[in-house]
Formats: structure tokens, C-alpha cells, sequence
């Protein structure tokens, strides 16, 4: 088992829907959770971050973390076009959070259609 | 600069020769981390630096890698006798202690 795993995709979604990403990690002691989107030739870009239980909203990103399952989501609310991209789960997997280095998912392909 | 730089932003290199990658942390940043992403990948950990502490290498691939930070700023990836496996692109971030990283846009290593 993977340590962090995502649906590869690719997803697809019309413009304007909501798209929604997946990730699940293995390592209960996990304390930080990060969503980073990367285009194509270029370097990851942090968009969102969450390190408690619930919710977490900025602009039409939406960070989701649920500890007891294991599990954190992103929500894109009114998907553009400019949303296309791969998505990059990272989790800093360690007992209580003690690891200081990303662990990465493979990735979420997106694409959001005209 | 206001973010991480990175250089080369491309390496051609023959099989067998060493390489050197540079990286310089956004100013302030005490962390630095070293990762590698193959083809269609996700990035996988090489190497992390925090202040003064010894270095977590816990991700080095074998004993041809080797990094060194200097005056706490500027990183150095080597890579000696370089093979055709270690093609990839090779990212440098860096952060603020317990602080999300941020990334530069990394070397695309090409071993022919």
C-alpha cells in the first residue's frame, strides 16, 4: 500500500462544475496536509494546506480532512479552464507529525472543459 | 529573489560525468529540502536541511548522491557517475519552520 494514494485520473468536468480530488494516507500520526497544483513542465504550486479536522475555505478552493478515516479531499467550486492540471496530495507522514519532508501522491490529472 | 532559485534550469550530461545542482531558499527560509520527480511521477524525497541540525538523507538513492548547504543558505546536489536512471527533474523547496515549502522550478536533468 502506498503511503499516500490519489485517483490518477484523469477527471473530467464541464466549466462552471465542481471538481473533486481525492486523497487517502496511511500514517494515522500525520499532522499537515497540503494540496499543491503543478501544469505541465512546471514546479508544484501550493494552493491549499489543512492540518485540523473539518473544513477549510479560500476563494473557490475548498480543503477537506476527515483524520478518523484517513482522508482529505479538495473541492473547486465554478471550475475553469485554467484549473486544468495535475493536483499533488502531500502529506508530512511520521509519528505525530515528526517527519519534516513531503510524502507526494502520483497525482490527479484535471481537466476542465469549455 | 522573491522565490527559490534554482540552476541549471537544464542539464544535458553524458553517462558516467558528475553533476552539480544549485539551489538558493527564499531569504529567511531555515529549511530546505532536495526531491526528485521521474517522468509522470510524483516527487519523491531526497534529502532535508534545518538550521544547523545534521541533514535527514533518509531519501538518498544511493551513495552517488550527496548535498551540502553552506553558510545555511545555498544548496548543492552532486551527483557522481551519473546514470541513465537518474534522469528526472530534480526540485529544490524551501520554508520557515513548520511552515508549508514552496518550490523553484527545478532541473531537468537529462543523462544520454
Amino acid at each position: 500500500q502506498k503511503e499516500v494514494e490519489q485517483n490518477s485520473g484523469p477527471l473530467s468536468v464541464p466549466e462552471g462544475a465542481i471538481a473533486s480530488l481525492n486523497c487517502t494516507y496511511s500514517d494515522r500520526g500525520s499532522q499537515s496536509f497540503f494540496w499543491y497544483r503543478q501544469y505541465s513542465g512546471k514546479s508544484p504550486e501550493l494552493i491549499m494546506f489543512i492540518y485540523s479536522n473539518g473544513d477549510k475555505e479560500d476563494g473557490r478552493f475548498t480543503a477537506q480532512l476527515n483524520k478518523a478515516s484517513q482522508y482529505v479531499s479538495l473541492l473547486i467550486r465554478d471550475s475553469q479552464p485554467s484549473d486544468s492540471a495535475t493536483y499533488l496530495c502531500a502529506v508530512n507522514i511520521g509519528l505525530s507529525g515528526s517527519a519534516r519532508q513531503l510524502t507526494f501522491g502520483s497525482g490527479t490529472q484535471l481537466t476542465v472543459l469549455p | 529573489g522573491a522565490g527559490v532559485s534554482q540552476s541549471p534550469s537544464n542539464k544535458v550530461t553524458e553517462k558516467g560525468k558528475d553533476v552539480e545542482l544549485r539551489c538558493d531558499p527564499i531569504s529567511g527560509h531555515t529549511a530546505l529540502y532536495w526531491y526528485r520527480q521521474s517522468l509522470g511521477q510524483g516527487l519523491e524525497f531526497l534529502i532535508y536541511f534545518q538550521g544547523n541540525s545534521a541533514p535527514d538523507k533518509s531519501g538518498l538513492p544511493s551513495d552517488r548522491f550527496s548535498a551540502e548547504r553552506t553558510g545555511g543558505s545555498v544548496s548543492t546536489l552532486t551527483i557522481q557517475r551519473t546514470q541513465q536512471e537518474d534522469s528526472a527533474v530534480y526540485l529544490c523547496a524551501s520554508s520557515l519552520i513548520n511552515q508549508p515549502q514552496h518550490f523553484g522550478d527545478g532541473t531537468r536533468l537529462s543523462i544520454l
